[in-house]
């Protein structure tokens, strides 16, 4: 069964602080990688997406890919309260948004 | 772009009564539309996964004739719990993916209280 790990956390970072937030996968054939933000009592938002191997930045957010380890993470510079939620990892095993599987996510705090 | 709606957004019903959800995408065609459900503090669950104009694909452990979901355009899909009970109580989101689309979209939810 494929499946997404993410650590379920509270993970707590000071303002202004890199959050640093992790996944790893179990289908090697994987294609494509999506962060997804939750406000409490909200839906997901997409906030990264990331397809090949290395770093993608968005602002104060970078994806990091790297399929030999089947590991995707999200770091969050200058941390804020405001992004304070649960960030959900999404794996898909091909190129259109029909195969998703995603993490239990981790609920981040950045404490002012 | 890739703007998912869904309606009601909150929704309360007296036990055995059926409710219906709408779930539309409004500026693309949604070839695909997923339901999921969340409780409190706990995390996303598929519920069905629809293709438009065919029969859903419901998850290990969710009843079709409690749960049905018809997909009959491009841009509707509707989820409609019948006879609910207290249990059903939860946060129900849709989500839609178009030809050509890497992800899934999401709608803003609907929270559905069962008394």
């Amino acid at each position: 069964q494929k499946e997404v790990e993410q650590n379920s956390g509270p993970l707590s970072v000071p303002e202004g602080a890199i959050a640093s937030l992790n996944c790893t996968y179990s289908d090697r054939g994987s294609q494509s990688f999506f962060w997804y933000r939750q406000y409490s009592g909200k839906s997901p938002e997409l906030i990264m997406s990331i397809y090949s191997n290395g770093d993608k930045e968005d602002g104060r957010f970078t994806a990091q890919l790297n399929k030999a380890s089947q590991y995707v993470s999200l770091l969050i510079r200058d941390s804020q309260p405001s992004d304070s939620a649960t960030y959900l990892c999404a794996v898909n095993e091909d190129n259109y948004g029909q195969n998703f599987v995603f993490g239990p996510g981790t609920r981040l705090s950045v404490l002012p | 772009g890739a703007v998912v709606s869904q309606h009601p957004s909150w929704v309360i019903c007296k036990s055995g009564t059926s409710v219906k959800i709408e779930c539309r995408s409004l500026d693309f065609q949604a070839t695909t539309m997923f339901w999921y459900r969340q409780f409190p503090k706990q995390s996303l669950m598929l519920m069905a996964t629809s293709n438009e104009g065919s029969k859903a694909t419901y998850e290990q452990g969710v009843e079709k004739d409690k749960f049905l979901i018809n997909h009959a355009s491009l841009t509707l899909s509707t989820l409609t719990v019948t006879s609910a009970h207290p249990e059903d109580s939860s946060f129900y989101i849709c989500s839609a993916s178009g030809t050509n689309q890497e992800t899934q979209y999401f709608g803003p939810g609907t929270r559905l209280l069962v008394l």
